[in-house]
């Protein structure tokens, strides 16, 4: 079955810092992968997807590549706020037929200081 | 347009007591969606819905039902709590996925409910 892995946190920088958060997945067919955000308190909210290989992800700063060669969705930022501090999601959607299921990684919370 | 909304936002139930937990969405969207959240784990699919009427049981179903009478409500019940259902619930919608091959619609997602079961 599907399955997604993600780097476990805390991970804990200094503002305009590097991030990085390592994304790998276990899928049969095609799946399109996401990076989903959850801010203190909030639920989940999409903050980039790409539906194919070599796709490239991109909002607010945070960009991720569909690498279907090593099977992973990395999520890059350049420069880190505090307001970027959330835990993250990666994920991988199923068929269309199967009810557009979404298999979520542990999640990473990442944690920036001014 | 509130989006996914969910009531209530926080419960206390002791074991073996029974519990609704609602979810609508002013979406229109086809698909709903009942996860739980607990630390390390992401979120875990409980039971999903593909058009009024349809349920589905996801990766976890085990003491949960839920119902979708209307296409904007989706419930989630449970019968008999236990202390291993606490949990923070999420409900999701998505629109139906379109015809392309690539045309994964995303997930929208709720505010979450905080559920301790004593």
């Amino acid at each position: 079955g599907n399955s997604v892995t993600q780097m476990e946190g805390p991970v804990t920088l200094s503002e305009e810092a590097f991030l990085t958060i390592n994304c790998t997945y276990t899928a049969t067919g095609y799946p399109s992968l996401f990076w989903y955000v959850q801010y203190p308190g909030e639920g989940l909210q999409l903050l980039l997807k790409a539906t194919k290989a070599d796709d490239k992800g991109s909002n607010k700063g945070f960009e991720a590549t569909y690498r279907k060669e090593t099977t992973s969705f990395h999520l890059e930022k350049g420069s880190v706020q505090v307001s970027d501090s959330a835990v993250y999601f990666c994920a991988l959607s199923g068929p269309k037929a199967a009810g557009n299921k979404l298999t979520f990684g542990g999640g990473t919370r990442v944690l920036v200081k001014p | 347009n509130a989006g996914v909304t969910q009531t209530p936002k926080f419960r206390v139930l002791k074991t073996g007591q029974s519990m609704t937990l609602l979810c609508a969405q002013d979406m229109n969207h086809e698909y709903m969606y009942w996860y739980r959240q607990d630390p390390g784990m992401g979120l875990r699919l409980i039971h999903y819905s593909v058009g009024e009427g349809t349920t589905a049981k996801g990766e976890v179903p085990d003491g949960y039902n839920v119902s979708r009478l209307k296409k904007q409500n989706f419930l989630l019940g449970l019968e008999s709590a236990a202390p291993s259902q606490t949990s923070v619930y999420f409900c999701a919608s998505s629109p139906l996925p379109g015809l392309a091959a690539s045309s994964y619609n995303e997930q929208f997602f709720g505010p979450g409910t905080r559920l301790t079961v004593l």
